[in-house]
């Protein structure tokens, strides 16, 4: 049973649009969440991380928590072609070491 | 940004073999992890480690896998006999602090290792 769910699976949006993507826990020891970026061939790089009920916004890039539902979700504005990429939700939990347990991931495609 | 590096990219090698997969951290990050990522499925916690020592395993990190990182060198996981099943990328992580809800965990490309 995965413990991070990711929806959609794949997303296209047209340039200067918005793209929303979301990420669920079924584990109620989740306490925190990240998103990554990953380009094709190149490393995950992390985007935002949040633990606050509520939301955290920096640039084009938005992202909620609802902690009671677990559920984060991830909002880009204005999308741009070189926001094409699989986007990765991560949960941790405070007591497990630094683990982080990855949702299977949402392929976005900006088209121009 | 920092960056973690990792050696091969690429691998190809016959089951039954030895294989070593290098990584290089981000040069002042203490803790260090390896995932591993089955082609088409979500990327997995195999191990972290921190001061010579493993702090944390999953059921995946099998008796075959072994990681050590001697005087501040590469950062190693080490497959010894690989089987089939071994075939994934793996991605190596490093942080300044401990992960998770402490800090970033940068990771590095990864390298594709397939087993024949």
């Amino acid at each position: 049973q995965q413990k991070v769910q990711q929806s959609p699976e794949s997303l296209i949006v047209p340039e200067g649009g918005m793209a929303s993507l979301n990420c669920t826990s079924s584990d109620r020891n989740v306490d925190y969440f990240w998103w990554y970026r990953q380009h094709s061939g190149k490393s995950p790089k992390m985007l935002m991380s949040i633990f606050s009920n509520g939301e955290k916004e920096e640039g084009r890039f938005t992202v909620h928590l609802n902690k009671a539902s677990l559920h984060t979700s991830l909002h880009i504005r204005d999308s741009q072609p070189s926001d094409s990429a699989l986007y990765l939700c991560a949960a941790s939990m405070g007591y497990n070491q630094g683990k982080l347990i990855f949702g299977q991931g949402t392929k976005l495609s900006i088209k121009p | 940004g920092p960056k973690v590096l990792q050696i091969p990219s690429h691998q190809i090698i016959d089951m039954g073999q030895m294989v070593t997969l290098n990584c290089d951290p981000v040069s002042n990050h203490l803790y260090f992890y390896w995932y591993k990522q089955i082609l088409g499925q979500q990327m997995e916690f195999l191990v972290n480690f921190y001061n010579g020592k493993v702090m944390e395993k999953s059921k995946l990190f099998k008796d075959q896998f072994s990681v050590e990182r001697p005087d501040g060198s590469y950062f190693t996981l080490k497959i010894q006999p690989t089987a089939l099943e071994d075939s994934a990328v793996y991605f190596c992580a490093s942080s300044p602090r401990l992960g998770g809800n402490q800090d970033t965990q940068y990771f590095g490309p990864g390298t594709r290792l397939l087993v024949l």
